[in-house]
């Protein structure tokens, strides 16, 4: 089966700063990947996505780099605003998304 | 191009009674997914859906719980003789294609308490 994993729990940063969210995938044959952000009370929102042919992929204020040697995962946001922050989660596809637990990203003004 | 929409948003149910949450996918998009999220925790997969058909069920309880999407009209999650251990917010998401190839988009869920 596949298991994602988040490295924190919780990230906190300051307004205007990067940020990154780091995530591990078991299955080395998850060949698509998504983030997704979920403010409370919400459904998930497709941020990015990245196959597995890819190591990086650039979106508004977002990247993915995806390390397939180590199974990571990571989402940068660029200049980190207070509505950014959300529970993100990654989640890896083998014919079903498999989601992580979700990193807190609290953005301090 | 409406999104994903569900309903009831909020539903209470008490011990012992049926909980039916409905999912209307995207226009154009025939498979539907269906996730269990618990506070403060991600989201576990349920079972997946294409019209008509059940192609993976195997994160549905074996009990209680059944889903389906027929040919005309919502996917439907049933839970017969509701616990409060269900109580958790149901999440469906819908795609073009199967087995989360592509993009899929997700409702605004379903929040079921039983009480």
């Amino acid at each position: 089966g596949e298991s994602v994993g988040l490295h924190l729990p919780t990230l906190s940063v300051q307004e205007g700063d990067n940020s990154i969210i780091n995530c591990a995938y078991s299955n080395s044959a998850s060949d698509y990947f998504i983030w997704y952000k979920q403010e409370s009370g919400k459904g998930p929102q497709f941020i990015i996505d990245i196959r597995s042919n890819m190591d990086k992929r650039q979106g508004q204020r977002v990247t993915v780099l995806l390390n397939k040697t180590v199974k990571h995962l990571s989402l940068q946001i660029a200049a980190t605003q207070p509505g950014d922050s959300a529970v993100y989660f990654c989640a890896a596809s083998l014919n079903k998304l498999i989601f992580g637990a979700g990193t807190r990203l609290a953005v301090h003004p | 191009n409406a999104g994903v929409m569900q309903n009831p948003r909020h539903l209470v149910r008490r011990r012992g009674q049926e909980a039916r949450l409905r999912c209307s996918p995207m226009k154009g998009h025939s498979h539907v997914y269906w996730y269990r999220q618990l506070p403060e925790e991600g989201l576990k997969f349920m079972v997946y859906l294409q019209k008509e058909n059940i192609i993976d069920e195997s994160g549905m309880p074996k009990e209680r719980f059944s889903a389906e999407f027929p040919k005309e009209g919502p996917s439907i999650l049933r839970i017969q003789q509701v616990v409060r251990g269900d109580s958790a917010a149901y999440f469906c998401a819908s795609s073009s294609e199967g087995g989360f190839r592509t993009e899929a988009f997700f409702g605004q869920g379903t929040r079921l308490t039983v009480v």
